[in-house]
């Protein structure tokens, strides 16, 4: 695609409810990051895959949050037992390499009620 | 402990001015810099920069880092409203990429 499309947009739940996120990265880019972004915050790093494969799975917050990436494309990062804290812009980004300069979606809205 | 420090954290000046952003940085081996623009939802590519001293440059705004002092500036002359937006360092280290808080430009006309 031209650019890295997010869905949803917004995404409105009750607490305790599973959420999934996806991402379809730029076609032919290797590498896909996920990203938090609270009101007023940065961006908290979650996670990055290179292909399929996560080396670093530190960044995430807590074992609620998982994150998978089908070959070098589509992603989906999934929080199970949602909390008010996890309330969030989730941006995603991919890049043609790992450490080249990220190209990023327009983000998923989460709102935990 | 990796951090990425941005400031100031909000800025207003008038159209026309120059304007000076700071990141400094403490980030375990340390790879790359980067500035991004992020104006209402995703952020955009500025300037990628890995060595000290070679300023980078596109239109009216330009970058340069110093690995020593482990800091990097981002200048905008001529200001545009369109510059108006948060700009965002992040600092890429081992398998880890650290985002700064940003600095929230406002320009007024």
């Amino acid at each position: 695609g031209a650019g890295v499309s997010q869905s949803p947009s917004n995404k409105v739940t009750e607490k305790g409810k599973d959420v999934e996120l996806r991402c379809d990265p730029i076609s032919g880019h290797t590498a896909l990051y996920w990203y938090r972004q609270r009101l007023g915050q940065g961006l908290e790093f979650l996670i990055y895959f290179q292909g399929n494969s996560a080396p670093d799975k530190s960044g995430l917050p807590s074992d609620r949050f998982s994150a998978e990436r089908t070959g070098e494309s589509v992603s989906t990062l999934t929080i199970q037992r949602t909390q008010q804290e996890d309330s969030a812009v989730y941006l995603c980004a991919s890049s043609l390499y790992y450490k080249q300069p990220q190209h990023f979606g327009d983000g998923t809205r989460l709102s935990i009620l | 402990e990796d951090k990425v420090v941005q400031s100031p954290l909000s800025l207003v000046v008038h159209e026309g001015d120059t304007v000076t952003l700071n990141c400094s940085y403490e980030v375990t081996n340390f790879r790359s810099l980067l500035w991004y623009k992020q104006e209402k939802k995703a952020p955009t590519f500025l300037f990628m920069l890995t060595s000290s001293g070679i300023e980078k440059k596109s239109g009216r705004l330009s970058s340069i880092l110093d690995k020593k002092e482990l800091f990097s500036i981002l200048n905008i002359t001529a200001t545009q409203t369109g510059d108006s937006a948060v700009y965002l360092c992040a600092v890429e280290g081992d398998d880890k990429i650290i985002f700064g808080k940003g600095t929230r430009l406002h320009i007024l006309p």
